[in-house]
C-alpha cells in the first residue's frame, strides 16, 4: 500500500532551527512535496525535490533521500508567523498523496 | 488573476440530500484534484482529472461523483449526503502534478 509517516506534532523556539522527518511507502514515486497549512486557511506549496540531495529556498530547505524513503523539511531561524501544520506529500504519477501532517507550534 | 475558486464556502445538508461543490480555476491548468481534510486525517485524495473531459478515482472515491466538461471547471457531487460526509473540501489545479494550487475550501456539515 501507500502511506506516509511523519511526527503528528513538534514545538521549538522563535530563531531555532527545526527538522520536520517523512518517510514514506510506494510503489510509484516521482518526488515529494512539502505544503504549509496556517489554521483555517488553505495548503500552500513550499517545495518539490524530485532528486537526491538538498533545495533551499530562503529559510526553509528540502531534503530527500530516495533509497532510504526519506525526506525532510528544514525550518531555520523560525519566526512565529512559522506555526502552522506542514505536509509532506509523494507524487505518485498524475497525483499527490499527503501525510497527515505535523503542527509546528514556536514559542517566543 | 482569482486562482482557485471554490462554491460555496459553506453549506448545511440533511442526510440523504444531494449537492454540488464547484471549482473553477484561472490559469490554464490541466490536472485538478478534490482532497478532503478531517481532523487529524491530513488531506485525502477524492477524485482528480489529468485534463478536459477526464476524471480518475483517488483514495476515497466512495459516495462521491466529478465530471470535468470544462477545461477550467471541476464539480463534485454528492447524491445522498451522509454525515460520514461532514468535512473540509479543498480543490487543488495544476499545470504538471508536481505543485499544487489550491482554493480556500469548502466546509460541509451533513446532519
Amino acid at each position: 500500500g501507500q502511506s506516509l509517516e511523519q511526527p503528528s506534532e513538534v514545538t521549538a523556539v522563535e530563531g531555532a532551527i527545526v527538522q520536520i522527518n517523512c518517510t514514506y511507502q510506494t510503489s510509484g514515486f516521482y518526488g515529494l512535496s512539502w505544503y504549509q497549512q496556517h489554521d483555517g486557511g488553505a495548503p500552500t506549496f513550499l517545495s518539490y525535490n524530485a532528486l537526491d540531495g538538498l533545495e533551499e529556498t530562503g529559510r526553509f530547505s528540502s531534503f530527500l533521500s530516495r533509497s532510504d524513503s526519506y525526506g525532510y523539511l528544514l525550518l531555520q531561524e523560525l519566526q512565529m508567523k512559522d506555526s502552522a501544520s506542514y505536509f509532506c506529500a509523494f507524487l505518485d504519477t498524475d497525483k499527490l498523496i499527503f501525510g497527515t501532517g505535523t503542527r509546528l507550534q514556536v514559542f517566543p | 488573476n482569482a486562482g482557485v475558486t471554490q462554491t460555496p464556502k459553506f453549506r448545511v445538508l440533511k442526510t440523504g440530500q444531494s449537492m454540488t461543490l464547484l471549482c473553477a480555476q484561472d490559469m490554464n491548468h490541466e490536472y485538478m484534484y478534490w482532497y478532503r481534510q478531517d481532523p487529524g486525517m491530513g488531506l485525502r485524495l477524492i477524485h482528480y482529472s489529468v485534463g478536459e473531459g477526464t476524471t480518475a478515482k483517488g483514495e476515497v472515491p466512495d459516495g462521491y461523483n466529478v465530471s470535468r466538461l470544462k477545461k477550467q471547471n471541476f464539480l463534485l457531487g454528492l447524491e445522498s449526503a451522509a454525515p460520514s460526509q461532514t468535512s473540509v473540501y479543498f480543490c487543488a489545479s495544476s499545470p504538471g502534478a508536481n505543485v499544487l494550487t489550491f482554493g480556500a475550501g469548502s466546509r460541509l456539515t451533513v446532519l
